[in-house]
């Protein structure tokens, strides 16, 4: 119930590229999506979130998409560079009514971006 | 720098040591996670505190592991009698107030467990 599914593991795109990774949960309390960024040996950055009254969010070049009812979300990068090289993690936090007020992570998706 | 703050970076421990993880959060800040993360995988959650208290300890161990943020100082995640397993980063995150969605993330501290 508390598990938030990511997807690819890895991904390799061109420097260009756009880059999408997915995220599926089923616990209808969350109300809350994050995507963190991580680079080796550093703690994860909060990149970009979304709440569920929306159904898409862009910050510059990173997107993220957002299915209600699939209960689906996903992150989009236009133009990856190689900078974006780094793993992302998708996660979801339980809205105020809910008793979880931490968040729960996807496994990750590591990215590489060639040049 | 007004980030999160954890210290040690590294910490190593024989078999059998405790283990001593420190976190100050952001500054305003009043609410603290603890998250571990294993080799390749995403992180878990375990456990969130306010000052002087424990909200939540659903994911910790049941034995070897505590935590604490004293009115004064810095949060503490204690680890008695260290495995292997305990081998991870450990981050802290914070937030301002209990009804704030982001929480912000420290570097992490490395344990690794001889």
């Amino acid at each position: 119930q508390q598990q938030v599914k990511q997807s690819p593991q890895s991904l390799i795109v061109q420097k260009g590229g756009i880059s999408i990774i997915n995220c599926a949960y089923e616990n209808t309390a969350f109300d809350y999506f994050p995507w963190y960024q991580q680079f080796p040996g550093k703690g994860p950055a909060l990149l970009i979130a979304i709440r569920p009254d929306v159904s898409e969010k862009k910050e510059g070049r990173f997107t993220i998409s957002f299915n209600k009812s699939a209960k689906q979300f996903s992150l989009h990068i236009m133009d990856s560079q190689p900078g974006d090289s780094a793993t992302y993690f998708c996660a979801a936090r339980e809205g105020q009514s809910g008793s979880a007020r931490q968040l729960t992570f996807g496994s990750g998706t590591q990215l590489t971006v060639l040049p | 720098n007004a980030g999160v703050m954890q210290n040690p970076r590294h910490l190593v421990r024989r078999r059998g040591q405790e283990a001593r993880l420190r976190c100050s959060p952001m500054k305003g800040h009043s609410h603290v996670y603890w998250y571990r993360q294993l080799p390749e995988e995403g992180l878990k959650f375990m456990v969130y505190l306010q000052k002087e208290n424990i909200i939540d300890e659903s994911g910790m161990p049941k034995e070897r592991f505590s935590a604490e943020f004293p009115k004064e100082g810095p949060s503490i995640l204690r680890i008695q009698q260290v495995v292997r397993g305990d081998s991870a980063a450990y981050f802290c995150a914070s937030s301002p107030y209990a009804g704030s969605y982001e929480q912000y993330f420290g570097p992490g501290t490395r344990l690794t467990v001889t």
